[in-house]
């Protein structure tokens, strides 16, 4: 089963509005990390935050993370098209780097 | 331009056949990854090296060998293909799973 998993699956939206996306996990984290991929090509990354953090920003982007729920967020605001791309949550867990686990993204759909 | 360059972008193999994808990095990167992206699945960890001289599987590591050639450079070899390994490979590199990583563009093999 995934560790961290993305929530909504498929999200569609008008440019300038903002978008959100959510990751859970299950196993406390060293830190987590989103990544963006545009059709056909590699995961870009985008903003790693680590457990002792609760927010970072970036840009457009804005990353919670709430350790007692296991969750995480990311925030694209004032959205444009050039941001339609899969996301991705990253789960790293101390102990190896075979403990860094993937989420299936979220596909974002910017309409112009 | 700095980064993780794979080769081939695209090949079709026969069932049985063996071919090697080759990954190189250029920037200074201790860690690099091996990991195959299918649909629904999200990614999943096939071999990975911490350090030059070292590898190590990750969670489907069956039906395929690495090689860690130098610091820049980290193979991925299928020996026997089979269906099964239809998929879009990526290499990545980084410092640790402190750190982010790069990503290749990817490799899309079909095994018929």
């Amino acid at each position: 089963s995934q560790q961290g998993e993305e929530d909504p699956q498929a999200l569609s939206i008008q440019e300038g509005e903002n978008a959100t996306m959510n990751c859970s996990y299950k196993t406390s984290i060293n830190n987590l990390q989103w990544y963006r991929q545009n059709s056909g090509r590699g995961l870009v990354h985008l903003i790693l935050i680590r457990s002792n953090e609760r927010e970072k920003h970036s840009g457009r982007l804005r990353v919670t993370l709430d350790t007692s729920k296991k969750s995480s967020s990311l925030l694209i605001t004032a959205s444009r098209a050039a941001d339609t791309a899969s996301y991705f949550c990253a789960t790293v867990i101390s102990g190896g780097y075979q403990k860094v686990t993937f989420g299936t993204g979220t596909k974002l759909q910017v309409i112009p | 331009n700095a980064g993780v360059t794979q080769t081939p972008k695209f090949q079709v193999l026969k069932t049985g056949q063996s071919m090697t994808l080759q990954c190189a990095q250029d920037m200074n990167h201790n860690s690099m990854y091996w990991y195959r992206q299918d649909p629904g699945m999200g990614l999943r960890l096939i071999y990975y090296s911490a350090s030059e001289g070292t590898t190590d599987k990750g969670e489907v590591p069956n039906g395929y060998n690495v090689s860690r050639l130098n610091k820049r450079e980290f193979s991925l070899r299928l020996e026997s293909a089979a269906p099964s390994q239809t998929s879009v490979y990526f290499c990545a590199s980084s410092y640790g799973t402190e750190n982010g990583y790069t990503f290749g563009s990817g490799t899309r093999l079909t095994v018929v």
